[in-house]
């Protein structure tokens, strides 16, 4: 089946500018989860969905970051005001839902602040 | 703080030979399971190999194998017969049940040379 999708695949915006990233999960997948990689470095953490919980918001780094999941299905991760900070690859994983479970990579979103 | 650390920023094997990419990891939880991931140019995160925590047999995927010391917090990744497709960025990370979201270390940069 159709894995993780994700869009834009790049994205170049101006300092200040708010930004929309967009992930479609695997079809019934019902967790999601938002990472952050930054040039030379690992994954870092930004926001976890599970079906109709309330998200696990805490690798958000401000609050000018924040996401959205409609359902189990799309989501949103909103960053308004960009910095040139926050230019870096955005990734979406998915997974059945329980914590033990693999979880499946998007490929990506590259965002750049100019 | 829970931590993950890859050693090698930069490894080099020659093709149809074999090479280990080391990776400990420190935390405090008894159940939680262990990944490497791959990632090529593209940016898509693939999965390598899992291992839980509480099996002792080492896990295998064809070429790919792990040696986990569970005591040293230990997981190292060998690759044999090498191949041009295998280069790549490697990344060790973690799971447990006190949170969702994996821990990454900072990637290994696999070069295979002809």
């Amino acid at each position: 089946g159709a894995g993780v999708s994700q869009s834009p695949s790049n994205k170049v915006t101006e300092k200040g500018k708010d930004v929309e990233l967009r992930c479609d999960p695997i079809s019934g997948h019902t967790a999601l989860y938002w990472y952050r990689q930054r040039l030379g470095q690992g994954l870092e953490f930004l926001i976890y969905f599970q079906g109709n919980s309330a998200p696990d918001k805490s690798g958000l780094p401000s609050d000018r970051f924040s996401a959205e999941r409609t359902g189990e299905s799309v989501s949103t991760l909103t960053i308004q005001r960009t910095q040139q900070e926050d230019s870096a690859v955005y990734l979406c994983a998915s997974s059945p839902g329980g914590w033990s479970d693999t979880q499946y990579f998007g490929p990506g979103t590259r965002l750049t602040v100019l | 703080a829970q931590t993950v650390t890859q050693s090698q920023p930069e490894m080099s094997v020659q093709e149809a030979e074999t090479v280990t990419l080391s990776c400990t990891y420190d935390t405090s939880e008894s159940d939680y399971y262990l990944f490497w991931y791959k990632q090529p140019p593209s940016r898509q995160m693939i999965l390598v190999i899992r291992q839980e925590a509480y099996k002792q047999q080492n896990a295998t995927e064809n070429r790919f194998s792990v040696n986990f010391q569970k005591a040293a917090k230990s997981f190292s990744l060998k690759i044999s017969d090498s191949q041009l497709g295998d280069a790549a960025m490697y990344f060790c990370a973690y799971g447990t049940n006190s949170g969702y979201a994996l821990n990454f270390g900072k990637g290994t940069s696999l070069l295979v040379t002809p």
